[in-house]
């Protein structure tokens, strides 16, 4: 089956530095990808959508300046978070549309933990 | 590795029927089972499970954990037209969420 992976699984920082979080399909080409918050009571949000070689799409409410997305290949989308506080702390999940199956195979997601 | 099977792949029924959906998990230091229902794009959160034998309901929406044999099912009665959706499975423990690939269950007026 499709997998997606994420890097790195979980990553501490101190507040004011920024972070990059992988998302990689490793055997299947996904033109679109997904990235999702998990909120307390385990509510997924929907964060952006990101097509290749074009600008994500961001929810609303999403600060595009400091949720940077990039979709710089077929396999590869990258969520840094900027000028990280501690309020970003929070589980980040992506994931992968294959497109020719309309089904999105999701990554194990990063817990990010900023001090 | 963490895994999570959802059967069956797909499902049509006709409005009104009751569907059952089933999920087996492994899952390394298992701390509960989410349900969501996927329309678009995010997913709807519906349940999370982390008792064996405690059933959850929401409406006609009602899903139970059975930890011994690692399965869970969500069942829907009298489905509508609006059930219509992908329903995952996903298996949270060791800081990682492990989703099933989802059932597509389309309701037939």
């Amino acid at each position: 089956g499709a997998v997606v992976s994420q890097h790195p699984s979980r990553v501490i920082c101190k507040s004011g530095t920024s972070v990059k979080i992988e998302c990689r399909s490793l055997d299947f080409q996904a033109t679109t990808m997904f990235w999702y918050r998990q909120f307390p009571k385990q509510s997924l949000m929907l964060m952006a959508t990101s097509n290749e070689g074009s600008k994500a799409t961001y929810e609303q409410g999403v600060e595009k300046d400091k949720f940077l997305i990039n979709h710089a290949s077929l396999t590869l989308s990258t969520l840094t978070v900027t000028s990280a506080h501690p309020e970003d702390s929070s589980f980040y999940i992506c994931s992968a549309d294959q497109g020719s199956t309309d089904t999105q195979y999701f990554g194990p997601g990063t817990r990010l933990t900023v001090l | 590795e963490d895994k999570v099977v959802q059967s069956p792949l797909s499902l049509v029924v006709h409005e009104g029927d009751t569907v059952t959906l089933n999920c087996s998990y492994e899952v390394t230091n298992f701390r509960s089972l989410l349900w969501y229902k996927q329309e678009k794009k995010a997913p709807t959160f519906l349940f999370m499970l982390t008792s064996s034998g405690i059933e959850k309901k929401s409406g006609r929406l009602s899903s139970i954990l059975d930890k011994k044999e690692l399965f869970s099912i969500l069942n829907i009665t009298a489905t509508q037209t609006g059930d219509s959706a992908v329903y995952l499975c996903g298996g949270f423990g060791n800081e990682k969420l492990t989703f099933g690939t989802g059932t597509r269950l389309t309701i037939i007026p």
